[in-house]
């Protein structure tokens, strides 16, 4: 149980193309899913935390209009990476937390991440 | 000073091993612990969640928080060399709110 899935899973597109990311979780609904970039050999970084039916919430430094999100529906959410340029290139990866249970608090369970790759 | 440290490694160890990976958390309002298996290019994989002082087992893992401290640590016994990966921490004070990460330790398992 708990799986998320992330697609695609690779993607290199030119300079200035707009690249949209899914994450679904495939057994559970996600009231809250949660956007992560990860540099190479270095820990994930949170850039926004998106609920369900309202807008995100982004991290300091995070430009809402680069990074677009969109949490339509308790199984989807999707990052639009906008005009993308090489140093939007890097591993980003979505979690999502299943439902808490008798007060208990769950763990967020993540993709396989997207790998992006700007020329 | 980062809210969660860890020792980025890496570490080696034969097969067969013990292996004690190790955090430290400065937040007293973090509440609830984790411990993330990451293969190299893939998400992180949940191996153990716990909320409480004390230790958590799960098969060959091991977790073991210790509130007073704020130190978490994962206990891996019999290692494996299917178990070489980046092993994150990550705490979190509820509620649904996010998780702060330590770097991770890079583990290698030799035969």
């Amino acid at each position: 149980g708990a799986v998320v899935s992330q697609h695609p899973s690779r993607v290199i597109c030119k300079s200035g193309t707009s690249v949209k990311i899914e994450c679904r979780s495939l057994d559970f609904q996600a009231t809250t899913m949660f956007w992560y970039r990860q540099f190479p050999k270095k820990s994930l970084m949170l850039m926004a935390t998106s609920n369900e039916g309202s807008k995100a919430t982004y991290e300091q430094g995070v430009e809402k209009d680069k990074f677009l999100i969109n949490h339509a529906s308790l199984t989807l959410s999707t990052l639009t990476v906008t005009s993308a340029h090489p140093e939007d290139s890097s591993f980003y990866i979505c979690s999502a937390r299943t439902p808490d249970r008798g007060g208990s608090n769950q763990p967020q369970h993540f993709g396989d991440g997207t790998r992006l790759s700007i020329l | 000073q980062k809210e969660v440290e860890q020792d980025p490694g890496p570490l080696s160890v034969p097969e067969g091993a013990i292996v004690s990976l190790n955090c430290t958390y400065s937040n007293s309002a973090f509440q609830y612990f984790m411990w993330y298996r990451q293969y190299s290019r893939k998400g992180p994989e949940l191996l153990m969640y716990t909320y409480s002082s004390g230790n958590k087992e799960d098969g060959r893992f091991t977790a073991q928080v210790d509130k007073s401290s704020k130190y978490i640590s994962l206990f891996i016994r019999d290692s494996q060399p299917s178990d070489s990966a980046t092993y994150l921490c990550a705490t979190g004070t509820g509620g649904g709110n996010k998780l702060t990460f330590g770097t991770g330790t890079q583990l290698k398992v030799e035969l």
